[in-house]
């Protein structure tokens, strides 16, 4: 069975503190690795990873894909407090047919004090 | 807005009742899934569907879920007999293609069976 674990599974921080969230995984046919974001409502889509070694950037937040450790991280640089959230780690495997079905993380809660 | 469009957005039902949440895909997707996200845990798939097809139906529980996505109109999902353990988030995402394309969420539909 596909399994995908985040660490930590909540975190606290100051604003302008920089954060590590952390996403391992287990799954029989790799196809790519997706961050959300969720507050309360639709998770908000991040980044997609596919190729190991490149990093995905937008504004403070960054992620990375190592295929080798299968394991991802997602960094938030300079954090505010409407960082705030649940921020979901979700693998996309292939079966015998190709579909996006996606197998999740527990979350990250991030909590970023003023 | 061209999003996926979730309703209703809550609802609640007594024990024994049915649910049904609608979903419409974003504008130019035909692949549809459905995720339940229950207190405390993270988001599982429960089924996925193209036009007039279910192509994944492994999470989906064997009694009482049904879900279907008809040639027009828009995805449904249907709980019957609920039960307060059905209380949950669903959520209703689409691609426009199965695999290797960005997965779009709903805001949710959120049951609550008392």
């Amino acid at each position: 069975e596909d399994k995908v674990v985040q660490s930590p599974l909540s975190l606290v921080v100051h604003e302008g503190d920089t954060v590590t969230l952390n996403c391992s995984y287990e799954v029989t046919n790799f196809r790519s690795l997706l961050w959300y974001k969720q507050e309360k409502k639709a998770p908000t889509f991040l980044f997609m990873l596919t190729s190991s070694g490149i990093e995905k950037k937008s504004g403070r937040l960054s992620s990375i894909l190592d295929k080798k450790e299968l394991s991802s991280i997602l960094n938030i640089t300079a954090t505010q407090t409407g960082d705030s959230a649940i921020y979901l780690c979700a693998v996309e495997s292939a079966g015998g047919t190709s579909y996006g079905k996606l197998t999740f993380g527990q979350g990250t809660i991030l909590t970023v004090h003023p | 807005n061209a999003g996926v469009m979730q309703n209703p957005r809550h609802l609640v039902r007594r024990r024994g009742q049915e649910a049904r949440l609608r979903c419409s895909p974003m504008k130019g997707h035909s692949h549809v899934y459905w995720y339940r996200q229950l207190p405390e845990e993270g988001l599982k798939f429960m089924v996925y569907l193209q036009k007039e097809n279910i192509i994944d139906e492994s999470g989906m529980p064997k009694e009482r879920f049904s879900a279907e996505f008809p040639k027009e109109g828009p995805s449904i999902l249907r709980i019957q007999q609920v039960v307060r353990g059905d209380s949950a988030a669903y959520f209703c995402a689409s691609s426009s293609a199965g695999a290797g394309n960005t997965i779009y969420f709903g805001e949710g539909s959120w049951l609550t069976v008392v």
